[in-house]
Parts: structure tokens; sequence; C-alpha cells
């Protein structure tokens, strides 16, 4: 079973590259969320869904923007990237009823 | 806000000693409580959740978390280290009817044979 996947796994950017990072699952699950990773400061909420064409925002929205225009998908755009973004990200998603969260296994990404 | 605290950045362990991980939070209900694990590299992997009743909760890989109201602390305990076990452990708040999971800074664990 696939269960959440992000598409790239890498990539780096240069200062004010644009890109979409993709969070796709397979187990019908109605939330899903965008996490970033920094050493130190544990795993971030940048913005999350609790369902289809539904978005909010998390701790740390700012120079993301995110769509959920498929219920199996969820996209993390950077319009405009900065240094500051360089993290790893992490998607997750999880059904309606409270539960654990699925993590996919990250994507790196390094602007410089 | 709810928030996470996680007062231990390192410990170090010795294989088979025992281990004390803290977690304390602030949120004013009852919260959907949570143990990750993440090995190096990897995403993450749910030890154990707490959301009502028995407040001693047994998870994966022998780890156990007890659920103190009165503390506001979940704290993660395992008897018998292993050297597997070394890896980054975080505690995590549900909140806001669940439709939100804040995680604490992580305990990086190191076990010496």
């Amino acid at each position: 079973n696939a269960g959440v996947t992000q598409t790239p796994k890498f990539r780096v950017l240069k200062t004010g590259q644009s890109m979409t990072l993709l969070c796709a699952q397979d187990m019908n699950h109605e939330y899903m969320y965008w996490y970033r990773q920094d050493p130190g400061m544990g795993l971030r909420l940048i913005h999350y869904s609790v369902g289809e064409g539904t978005t909010a925002k998390g701790e740390v929205p700012d120079g993301y923007n995110v769509s959920r225009l498929k219920k199996q998908n969820f996209l993390l755009g950077l319009e405009s990237a900065a240094p500051s973004q360089t993290s790893v990200y992490f998607c997750a998603s999880r059904p309606r009823e409270p539960g654990e969260l699925f993590f996919g296994e990250g994507s790196r990404l390094t602007v410089l | 806000a709810q928030s996470v605290t996680q007062p231990d950045i390192h410990i170090t362990v010795s294989e088979g000693a025992s281990l004390e991980l803290r977690c304390n939070y602030s949120y004013g209900a009852t919260p959907y409580l949570f143990w990750y694990v993440q090995s190096p590299g990897q995403g993450l992997q749910l030890l154990l959740k707490y959301f009502s009743g028995d407040t001693l909760v047994q998870g994966i890989k022998g780890f156990e978390a007890e659920f103190k109201r009165s503390q506001s602390s979940f704290n993660l305990r395992k008897p018998s280290v292993h050297w597997s076990d070394a890896a980054e452990y975080f505690c995590a708040v549900g909140s806001g009817g669940y439709n939100k999971l804040i995680f604490g800074a992580g305990t990086r664990l190191a076990v010496h044979p």
C-alpha cells in the first residue's frame, strides 16, 4: 500500500524561484496536513485541510499557499522561495474520526 | 493556544537501562495525546496515543505512557532500552476538535552499548 506519497523527495531552489510539493494519499482520508521540520524545533504546522476544497492556516503559514482540489491530493506552494524555507517538509493525513496521523517520508528542500 | 513542551533535548542511556521521556502540554480541555518516533532520515511512526479511559496506555516496541491531568503531563517510559531505540521522539497534542496536531520540539535519544 502506498499510503502517503510526497513528490519530489529532494529539491534545490534559488532564492525567488517557485515550486509546488505534491502530497497524495490513497486511504480516502478527509484531513491532510503540511508540516515543516527544522532542527530543535520539532514539526510545525504550515497549513491543513479538513476536506476537499477547504484549507486553513497552521502555526507558520507565511510564504506558503496550499490547495485541496481533490480529496486525495494536497499541494503546498512556495511562490518566491527564501533561504528561511530550507527545511524538511512532511505531509500527513488522517480519517475524519480522531486518530493517528499517517506521514509521508518527507521532502527535503534547500533554498540557496 | 495549545502548546507542547519536551524539556529534554538530548538523553543518553545505557542499553538495558530504563527510560522516561517527559512531555508537558498546555490545553484547556481533555487533549488527544500522542507519542511518535522518528529514526534518522525516516518519517514518523506512532508509538501510542491517549484519547480517554485508562490513563496508562501501552504502545508498540514495549513503550508505555501515563496521562496525568493534574500535572498536564504525558511521559513516555520503557523499562529496558535496546540499541535500536536510538531515535528522536516527539510528543504531540491534538486540539481544536482535533483539527490540528501540535508537536513538541523532540527529544533525541542515544543508547550506549
